[in-house]
């Protein structure tokens, strides 16, 4: 069965410190893995997108690492700032049957709050 | 910068009845979607759409659910007789290709089903 699982759970930072979350997944076939940023109450907006042949992706103070061996994803923050508060969520694009669809199988995320 | 936009930000109904959301996908971008998220739960996927057709739909997405393309700007939920269950957030996205591209999602609808 296709599964996305994401830990921890919710994690407490003070702000400034660095904090690494943790993606592992049982999707076949792979297509890709993306993190999504979501705010309370908000859609979620796209961090990263890495595809099998990548290991590692940037964004700004967000690096994403994947290991499509072992089935693994991370995504590293820098430098906490209080407005990184907020739900990241790994989601694993499968290939379907139909044609060039894809599925998007979600991550329950991790939930991150900033301290000051 | 270009977004996807949702309306209305909160829908309140009584089980029974039949609700419409609405969403304005980003204006070049040519696949659409929806999806829920019931409180403290997964984003599940309800449905792909593309060329004026369904093109990819979930178990979630059965006679109940329908969607719409009614012109060049909006794309439309509509969910006929609502349960309690129905109570979610319901999001649209919105994205130029499928495989990599990436999905652009709007703020959502709060839909309360009482």
């Amino acid at each position: 069965k296709n599964q996305v699982e994401q830990s921890p759970q919710s994690l407490i930072i003070l702000e400034g410190k660095n904090c690494t979350l943790q993606c592992n997944y049982t999707v076949s076939p792979f297509s890709n893995l993306r993190w999504y940023k979501q705010d309370t109450g908000r859609g979620p907006v796209s961090l990263t997108i890495m595809t099998f042949s990548e290991n590692t992706k940037s964004n700004g103070r967000y690096t994403a690492t994947l290991d499509a061996d072992t089935k693994q994803s991370s995504l590293h923050i820098t430098a906490s700032q209080l407005s990184d508060s907020a739900s990241y969520i790994c989601v694993v694009s499968a290939k379907t049957n139909a044609g060039n669809n894809r599925k998007l199988i979600w991550g329950l995320g991790t939930s991150l709050a900033v301290n000051p | 910068e270009p977004e996807v936009t949702q309306t209305p930000s909160h829908q309140v109904t009584q089980m029974g009845q039949e609700v419409i959301l609405r969403c304005v996908p980003i204006s070049n971008h040519l696949y659409f979607y929806w999806y829920r998220q019931i409180l403290g739960q997964k984003v599940e996927f309800l449905v792909s759409f593309y060329n004026n057709e369904i093109s990819e739909k979930s178990e979630i997405f059965d006679d109940q659910f329908s969607v719409e393309r009614p012109d060049g700007s909006n794309f439309t939920l509509k969910i006929r007789s609502t349960k309690l269950e129905d109570s979610a957030m319901y999001f649209c996205a919105s994205s130029e290709g499928t495989q990599e591209y990436e999905q652009y999602f709007g703020p959502g609808t709060r839909l309360t089903v009482t």
